[in-house]
């Protein structure tokens, strides 16, 4: 299988608290993508890290991205209950046609 | 809201029987994916397709066609349904390989 990994496949915190979701990837990339889906919706952006980037913010989100590792993570500050979602992340191949996701990680931020 | 509509959204079909799902999308995207999605599974990529009739297949690909004749269409075909195709599937389109992708709602399959 060509998906990559995503660690913890589930994440039960409390509201407040830092969530932080990791991601692997067997590729080489052009860019790193972290999605958010809602239960029985499609999957909505979040963030886009490009290869030669290091990290990235967003509002409360913090990316980082390890090339040499082949891996990244999705830090979430002071989460709150509506945070509570699946996150996933999807690597883009540096041939630029493949989108591919991960296995996803359940959040779930308890109020 | 990017402008990408699956149909149906939902179907009942049964075993044998060929089923065509149906992703338009009205921003010119270059890239169009379709990808299947199971618990425990994440995304799984079918097929996708880089320009019009420009398509390659993904890492589930097999028992699925894919055809894409206008930009903005982009088709895939279950040849003969089976159980194990029950799924929730998604289209996306994506501008190009430096951005990101949008999602259409899902369209639910069942195959009886």
């Amino acid at each position: 299988s060509q998906q990559g990994e995503e660690d913890p496949q589930a994440l039960s915190i409390q509201e407040g608290e830092n969530a932080t979701m990791n991601c692997s990837y067997k590729t080489s990339i052009n860019n790193l993508q972290w999605y958010r889906q809602n239960s029985g919706r499609g999957l909505v952006h979040l963030i886009l890290i490009r290869s030669n980037e290091r990290e990235k913010h967003s509002g409360r989100l913090r990316v980082t991205l390890d090339t040499s590792k082949k891996s990244s993570s999705l830090l979430i500050t002071a989460s709150r209950a509506a945070d509570t979602a699946s996150y996933f992340c999807a690597n883009r191949e540096t041939s630029g046609s493949r989108l591919t996701f991960g296995e996803g990680t359940q959040l779930t931020v308890n109020p | 809201d990017a402008g990408i509509t699956q149909s149906p959204r939902h179907k009942v079909t049964e075993t044998g029987t060929p089923v065509t799902l149906r992703c338009h999308q009205t921003e010119n995207h270059r890239y169009m994916y379709w990808y299947r999605q199971d618990p425990g599974h994440g995304l799984r990529l079918i097929h996708y397709s880089y320009g019009v009739k420009d398509t390659d297949k993904g890492e589930v690909s097999d028992g699925y066609s894919v055809s894409r004749s206008k930009t903005e269409d982009f088709l895939l075909t279950l040849e003969s349904a089976t159980s194990s195709q029950t799924s929730v599937y998604f289209c996306a389109i994506s501008e190009s390989s430096k951005t990101e992708a949008f999602f259409g709602q899902g369209t639910r399959l069942t195959v009886v």
